[in-house]
């Protein structure tokens, strides 16, 4: 059964850097054809796809975050990362990883780990 | 980007009820739509993929349909865990992107 955890500070100052990782168990992050992927979701709100990447480390961002955020894959230590920079409180969320199964014909987030939140406070 | 609607927003149901939650879709998206499951405090979990594909362990009560920019979910015989907020998402398009929800309370 795979499982994942994300890790992080759970408090970051405004115009500072927020950094998360996800470790991955229960399977090695290289194998299958999977990718990687976050997904961030404020109070009350619906969830908000963040970006992915692939497991030679080709990413994919959300237009609306694209120039502030990096998603990087260590297969070493079968974990990824997000960092998001110039963070403000509209950043404040809880952040999600997930493992996205995909193919020709399908495409889905199947499993997610429990989220962290993440304040953005001075 | 491709905007996902929902309908209703919320609702409420009693035990046994029949529930269909709607999805739409700004564009056609084919059949890359997936429902999520969202109870308080708790990740989204994965209920259908493809647009009418269950995932593995979802209770067959749960059903949905749909191709293009419109599609269903339907819990057939709603059960006191079934109490919580439906997603619905795209995954045809970067950036994905999700529906607003649908809150299922008991009435």
């Amino acid at each position: 059964q795979v499982q994942l955890q994300e890790s992080g500070p759970g408090l970051v100052k405004p115009s500072q850097t927020l950094s998360l990782t996800c470790t991955v168990s229960g399977g090695s992050i290289s194998s299958g054809d999977f990718y990687w992927t976050w997904i961030r979701q404020p109070a009350g709100k619906r969830p908000e796809w963040v970006g992915r990447v692939t497991i030679s480390g080709l990413t994919d961002y959300n237009p609306s975050l694209k120039s502030r955020v990096t998603i990087s894959i260590d297969t070493s230590r079968n974990q990824f990362s997000l960092k998001m920079n110039s963070v403000t409180a509209a950043d404040t969320a809880v952040y999600y990883c997930a493992r996205v199964a995909r193919s020709n014909t399908y495409y889905y987030f199947d499993y997610w780990g429990q989220g962290t939140l993440a304040t953005v406070s001075s | 980007d491709i905007q996902m609607t929902q309908s209703p927003s919320s609702l409420s149901a009693t035990v046994g009820d029949r529930v269909t939650i709607t999805c739409r879709a700004s564009q056609g998206i084919s059949n890359y739509l997936s429902w999520f499951q969202q109870k308080p405090g708790r990740a989204p979990k994965l209920l259908i993929y493809s647009a009418s594909t269950l995932q593995t362990g979802v209770p067959p009560r749960f059903s949905a349909s749909g191709s293009g920019t419109d599609f269903t979910l339907t819990i057939s015989r709603v059960q006191p865990e079934d109490f919580a907020t439906y997603y619905c998402q795209q995954t045809y398009n970067s950036p994905l992107t999700f529906g607003p929800g649908t809150k299922v309370d008991i009435k």
